[in-house]
């Protein structure tokens, strides 16, 4: 089975930093391209940035390009996207997402995890 | 970057009623176009991708339809689990944009 485990988030002032995790699990993780996603709060979904199997090809929304960094580590089934200089607006529940190669549907989600920027 | 436009917004139906919901992009997006449901406090869950293929334990009664810039998301006969909002989304090209949402309501 396919799961996809989130972890970190929390309360942040602005300026602030913060890392998200997300372990995998059930599938070939390196195979996988990987995506978060955010929904702030009320609010609909938002794609934040996406990272390709081998870290050869790293995608970022215009909102976050510059302050955030995703990253992964394929011997430990692992993703994480590195937060800083965060703004009240990127108050979000922050998804990590499965995504065959960056052109796919995502088919997998986490539970997400809330950052509050405040 | 491509924006998709859904509509309506929000819909109050009955049980058992057929529900239509519609994506327009702003440019040719081929088949590229993928739905989903999100119910209060719950992950968003795929429901058709590329825009009319079910998927995997998706129920029947979800299917989608049309290529290029016009797509639809039927809902026959609907259940009141189906209380949910709905976002459609594009693969076709980055940055990955979805449409605002449709929020479906029961009666």
């Amino acid at each position: 089975e396919v799961e996809l485990v989130q972890s970190g988030g929390g309360l942040v002032k602005p300026g602030g930093s913060l890392r998200l995790s997300c372990k995998a699990s059930g599938f070939n993780f390196g195979s996988y391209f990987m995506t978060w996603v955010r929904q702030a709060p009320g609010e609909g979904l938002e794609w934040v940035s996406s990272i390709s199997a081998y870290s050869t090809h790293l995608y970022y929304a215009d909102s976050v390009r510059g302050r955030f960094t995703v990253s992964r580590d394929n011997s430990d089934n692992s993703l994480s996207l590195q937060m800083n200089s965060l703004r009240v607006e990127d108050t979000a529940t922050y998804y990590c997402v499965r995504d065959f190669s960056g052109y796919e549907p995502y088919d997998s989600w986490g539970q997400g995890t809330l950052v509050t920027v405040s | 970057e491509i924006v998709l436009t859904q509509s309506p917004e929000f819909q109050s139906v009955t049980p058992k009623e057929k529900v239509t919901i519609t994506c327009r992009a702003s440019q040719d997006i081929g088949s590229s176009l993928h739905w989903y449901q999100q119910r209060p406090g719950q992950s968003p869950k795929l429901l058709i991708k590329f825009a009319s293929q079910s998927f995997s334990g998706a129920p029947s009664r979800f299917s989608g339809s049309g290529s290029g810039t016009d797509f639809t998301l039927t809902i026959d006969s609907l259940e009141v689990e189906d209380a949910a909002t709905y976002y459609c989304d594009q693969s076709i090209s980055f940055p990955r944009t979805f449409g605002q949402g449709t929020k479906v309501e029961i009666k």
